[in-house]
């Protein structure tokens, strides 16, 4: 069965710097798919970022990029230059056969 | 292009009462899931559908179930209400085939409160 940790429940940045976000993931598949899905206070879940497994590098968009380690079953997620509207709950999934599979969450308070 | 809408978005009842959640895709999407979401646990997979058939199901108890119309729309039944149901119950639809990335397209939810 595949399984998805977050293992970081709350993280906390200041305004301008940057963050990381950890994902660990488990599965006995070699083709899937990986996201971080961002989920803004009484607003509704938005992809962030995409990475196919079957690619070797990183899949970057904006401020977003990711560090993915598929021998580790790693997937970090990167917010550079944070801003306020970063604040959310950030969610990690794994995705094979389109099924999904989400981790519990960390959440992200961007300070100002 | 409207986006996933989920009715109703909050909803209050009792223990042992019903309950049916609605959500209309994108345009287009054929592929519905939902998902239930609480503090702690994430987002648990309850069920996909994929034109009308359940394709996917997750380890949830038999008084979950859905079901696929043949405009896309879905519905979730819950039966015999338990306090621990309370959650956001959260659909998202998918495009499936050419142009299929993969992305889930999220409602707002359906926060469902049990007494």
């Amino acid at each position: 069965a595949q399984t998805v940790t977050q293992s970081q429940p709350e993280m906390s940045v200041q305004e301008a710097e940057t963050v990381t976000l950890s994902c660990t993931y488990d599965t006995s598949e070699n083709n899937y798919y990986l996201f971080w899905y961002k989920q803004p206070p009484s607003r509704q879940m938005i992809l962030v970022i995409r990475q196919e497994a079957y690619k070797q590098q990183n899949a970057t968009e904006n401020r977003f990029s990711v560090n993915f380690q598929k021998a580790a079953k790693s997937f970090s997620l990167k917010i550079s230059d944070s801003q306020l509207g970063d604040t959310a709950m950030y969610f990690c999934a794994f995705m094979n056969f389109n099924k999904f599979y989400f981790g519990s969450g960390t959440k992200l308070n961007v300070k100002p | 292009k409207a986006g996933v809408t989920q009715t109703p978005r909050y909803l209050i009842k009792t223990r042992g009462q019903q309950v049916t959640l609605s959500c209309s895709p994108i345009s287009g999407h054929r592929s519905v899931s939902w998902y239930q979401q609480t503090p702690g646990q994430g987002l648990q997979f309850l069920f996909e559908y994929f034109s009308e058939t359940q394709r996917n199901k997750g380890n949830f108890p038999g008084r979950f179930s859905g079901r696929q119309f043949s405009n896309s729309r879905s519905e979730m039944n819950v039966s015999t209400l338990e306090l621990g149901d309370s959650a956001l119950y959260l659909c998202a639809s998918s495009l499936e085939g050419t142009g299929n990335t993969g992305e889930l397209f999220f409602g707002e939810g359906s926060r469902l409160t049990v007494l």
